[in-house]
């Protein structure tokens, strides 16, 4: 069965201060990962995703087989960081995807 | 490119009471799904269409629960009759293709039932 973790509800930190939010994943096979952000008022798009291996708002995240995560990190978070922040996984091929409960970011001035 | 539409925003409704949504996906989009989102919950996949087939319904509660999307474009979600659990925010988004990663949501329907 596929599932994602993400242990933290809520997440504060400085601005300026480095940030990572942490997700886990359960899945037999090869996943696909995301992240996805929802801004105040705004709908749910995608951040990032591990096969792109991009940077993306200065945001970075490293798919770890070993340890079966897709942490989400930025060296100095902005205050237009706040969100809420989802980690999604999919099957190969299959599209479909399984969300985690999600983080709600603040970045405190 | 205009986004995903959905109608209507907020939805009030009593228990037994039959509710329907609408989703428009992005032109050209061939996939589409629904989710529901719960509060305090990621989004849940409830159906999955490619073009006017289902693709996956797997957590769909199919006695309480329909959807159709006639013509491969827009897509209705219905619910008879609706239950209090029913509470959540109703989600659309579509993708180009069924392999193409990238869902792009609409803005959402919240749904109370009282």
């Amino acid at each position: 069965a596929q599932r994602v973790t993400q242990p933290e509800k809520l997440l504060s930190v400085f601005k300026g201060a480095p940030v990572e939010l942490k997700c886990n994943y359960s899945y037999s096979g090869s996943p696909e990962l995301f992240w996805y952000v929802q801004y105040s008022r705004q709908r749910l798009q995608l951040l990032l995703r591990h096969i792109s291996r991009e940077s993306i708002k200065g945001f970075t995240a490293d798919l770890n087989k070993g340890e079966t995560s897709f942490h989400l990190k930025k060296p100095f978070a902005q205050e237009e960081d706040s969100a809420m922040y989802y980690c999604a996984l999919s099957g190969s091929g299959a599209q479909k995807l399984v969300f985690g409960q999600g983080t709600r970011l603040t970045i405190n001035p | 490119e205009a986004g995903v539409a959905q109608s209507p925003r907020y939805k009030i409704i009593e228990k037994r009471q039959s509710v329907a949504f609408w989703c428009n996906p992005i032109s050209g989009h061939a996939t589409l799904y629904w989710y529901q989102q719960i509060l305090g919950q990621g989004p849940k996949l409830l159906i999955q269409f490619q073009n006017n087939g289902v693709v996956d319904d797997s957590q769909l509660p199919k006695d309480r629960f329909s959807a159709e999307r006639l013509k491969g474009v827009d897509s209705t979600l219905k619910i008879q009759p609706a239950k209090l659990e029913d509470s959540a925010v109703y989600l659309c988004a579509s993708s180009p293709t069924i392999t193409t990663d990238t869902q792009y949501f609409g803005p959402g329907t919240r749904l109370t039932v009282l």
